[in-house]
């Protein structure tokens, strides 16, 4: 199985701030990451696939880039709904693989 | 409009089978590259990718969990069945399905989901 590690695991910002999470696949994943929010109680939400192409009706202060085995998801003006809990996830093998997880939290 | 909606038993006992159902509408398993899967999130802890069905009854299963998981679908229907055998307390979680597109050149991803449902192992 192909690991993906999440750095941090948690996070205190504030609105406003510029955040980066990165995620790093255990081998070349090339580029099929993607990255998740998921808020208490709900559904992960796909925010960006293909490591960089964000996804339809995700705000574009939400980035990602990456290749191989190595990827960031950037927030450039963290917003009070942002904060929340974020997956980056491979696709390259079977099994798909999900990192451990980064909370943000507010400051 | 795409939505995904699961169903099942919200407890189970210790060494039984659990049968969820995730109805879907908005698109169909019977079109090329259309994929459903489930995933699951034991309480506060990360996401686990269980299964998947293809539009072409190809299936995938966790390596880990495949001597106990079963997947198939019902085109007919709009539904994919997964069923999990000896249920255990660890296996107590957020069971969700979600949509995969397999489109040329493009990487899959979990693109729409259902809310989930808390399945709960005890006796």
């Amino acid at each position: 199985d192909i690991q993906m590690t999440q750095s941090p695991s948690s996070l205190s910002a504030s609105v406003g701030d510029r955040v980066t999470i990165t995620c790093r696949a255990s081998q070349s994943i090339t580029g099929y990451l993607s990255w998740y929010q998921q808020k208490a109680g709900k559904a992960p939400n796909l925010l960006i696939f293909a490591a960089s192409t964000l996804q339809s009706g995700v705000p574009s202060r939400f980035s990602g880039s990456g290749s191989g085995t190595d990827f960031t998801l950037t927030i450039s003006r963290l917003q009070p709904e942002d904060f929340a809990t974020y997956y980056c996830q491979q696709s390259s093998s079977i099994p798909w693989t999900f990192g451990q997880g980064t909370k943000l939290e507010i400051k | 409009q795409v939505t995904l909606r699961e169903s099942g038993p919200a407890l189970v006992i210790p060494t039984q089978t659990v049968t969820l159902t995730c109805t879907f509408s908005g698109f169909s398993l019977s079109t090329s590259g259309m994929c459903v899967n489930w995933i699951r999130q034991p309480p506060g802890k990360a996401l686990e990718w269980l299964a998947r069905v293809d539009w072409d009854d190809e299936k995938n299963y966790s390596p880990s969990l495949r001597t106990r998981l079963t997947i198939s679908k019902d085109t007919s229907k709009n539904q994919v069945v997964l069923t999990m055998t000896n249920m255990d307390p660890v296996d107590t979680a957020t069971y969700y399905c979600a949509r995969t597109s397999n489109l040329i050149e493009v990487p899959p991803a979990f693109d729409f989901w259902g809310h989930g449902a808390l399945v709960t192992v005890s006796s």
